[in-house]
């Protein structure tokens, strides 16, 4: 089965700054998504990482403050964009290879002072 | 859109007793449903799934229960061990996105 990575796991951020989070998977494959979990909350999907294309966006969630980018079949990134405390959040990647399954990665645990 | 509730939000069970924790979902064009077990601090491991034409699936301790009519599925633990403690998220989706439960915090008991 293909591995997933983030990076970083986790990290401190000042308000009005930018974070980029990094998934990568070692092997190609079709779907990438991000999420985003809450404390103590569950998971919500926050887009779609197309290959060659703009990310498809769920409600709730806008490009100039989730800028994600998926250069090819392996990786993708999603930047946190002028952060404030209610950012502080765990961000999930996955990967679906086929069929809707999908696994996660290992997270990034994110804090904005 | 999809909206999937998830019941109980804690369940406490003595260790081999059995646990059933239940989803419902509101798109009935919803055909794919996993189970996911996320421990403290962990990623959401995916723990057993069905799809809507099965009406159930068994893997040893762990089986799921779909009802399409009532458009309701339930994850059924049998002898619980206290490694099994963690919350468990339920899920729905018909096109790749998962749209999850609000998560049930499982503990057991020694």
């Amino acid at each position: 089965s293909a591995v997933i990575s983030q990076k970083p796991s986790r990290d401190i951020c000042q308000r009005g700054t930018s974070l980029t989070i990094q998934c990568q998977v070692d092997s190609q494959v079709t779907m990438m998504f991000w999420y985003r979990q809450q404390p103590g909350q569950s998971l919500t999907l926050i887009a779609t990482a197309n290959q060659g294309s703009e990310a498809t966006y769920e409600s709730g969630f806008v490009i100039d403050k989730f800028p994600i980018s998926r250069p090819n079949l392996t990786f993708s990134t999603l930047t946190v964009s002028n952060m404030s405390p209610e950012d502080s959040s765990i961000y999930l990647c996955s990967f679906d290879r086929s069929q809707e399954t999908q696994y996660f990665g290992p997270g990034t645990r994110l804090l904005v002072l | 859109g999809e909206n999937v509730e998830q019941h109980p939000s804690t369940l406490s069970v003595q260790e081999g007793d059995s646990a059933v924790i239940k989803c419902t979902y509101s798109d009935s064009a919803s055909n794919y449903f996993p189970w996911y077990k996320q421990e403290l601090g962990k990623r959401p491991q995916l723990i057993i799934d069905i799809r809507s034409n099965v009406g159930e699936k068994k893997d040893q301790r762990i089986a799921v229960t779909l009802n399409k009519t009532a458009k309701h599925f339930s994850l059924h633990i049998t002898e619980t061990q206290p490694e099994d403690s963690a919350v468990y998220f339920c899920a729905a989706s018909k096109t790749d996105k998962l749209i999850f439960g609000t998560g049930t915090r499982l503990q057991v008991f020694p």
